[in-house]
């Protein structure tokens, strides 16, 4: 167990429509970042919070956002959902030690079908 | 072209043997990281191991070590005594950069993987 919760665990609905996936990173970190891992992509960077504030963005989807809230949770939202969005996503937290290098320890996933 | 290159889309290995999994990265940053991962078929990604670019001294945790190659640019992950639970998929991954304050941290490059078979 990595520490690093995420909800759903499975998630299915139809395309058009909006989903929020949930992650909570391992207490203490600060960092907390998305990947899709789909057949054809492999893993894909999406995007990255650090303390609530966005750091980086990767290949990511206007169709997507995110956010990381005040108690460091953070949110995926998917709006208008086609079937290529069909993956697991993963949330995978970190923190920065001063003048040293971060391990991303990563979630469980949230495996989206879009139908 | 390919930052991480994983050229084994399988392995198998006899249970107890040793195995190497291949990892080659391009990159022109003299600061990166490299990682590996390993997926079972339950889905979770699980760190195993990392190799900073200007460690002397290739690392190792338990069963796992990291033949780092710098000239070559390859960090091969070596797993000893292979146990059948060790069959799942093994992704290669860099990090690039330093950040402010000497820090490293950002977004991680994942190669194709490479899945491991283990037989008894």
């Amino acid at each position: 167990d990595s520490g690093v919760t995420q909800t759903p665990k499975h998630l299915i609905t139809a395309t058009g429509q909006r989903v929020t996936l949930r992650c909570s990173p391992r207490s203490g970190d600060l960092s907390v970042y998305w990947y899709q891992q789909s057949l054809d992509q492999g893993l894909q960077f999406l995007i990255h919070y650090y303390n609530g504030e966005e750091r980086a963005k990767g290949n990511i989807l206007e169709r997507f956002s995110a956010q990381q809230f005040p108690d460091l949770h953070s949110e995926l939202n998917l709006s208008s959902l086609e079937l290529g969005d069909s993956a697991l996503y993963f949330c995978a937290s970190s923190v920065v030690p001063q003048g040293g290098s971060d391990t991303q320890y990563f979630g469980p996933g949230t495996r989206l079908t879009v139908l | 072209a390919q930052k991480i290159t994983q050229t084994q889309p399988g392995m198998f290995v006899q249970e107890k043997e040793a195995v190497t999994l291949d990892c080659t990265y391009d990159t022109s940053d003299p600061s990166y990281g490299l990682f590996w991962y390993k997926q079972p078929s339950s889905g979770e990604m699980i760190f195993l191991i990392y190799q900073g670019s200007y460690d002397q001294q290739n690392a190792t945790e338990g069963r796992y070590s990291l033949n780092f190659q710098k000239a070559r640019k390859s960090a091969n992950l070596v797993i000893s005594a292979s146990q059948l639970g060790d069959s799942a998929m093994y992704f290669c991954a860099m990090r690039e950069g330093l950040n402010a304050g000497g820090t490293s941290y950002g977004k991680l490059t994942f190669g194709q993987g490479t899945i491991l078979t283990v037989h008894p």
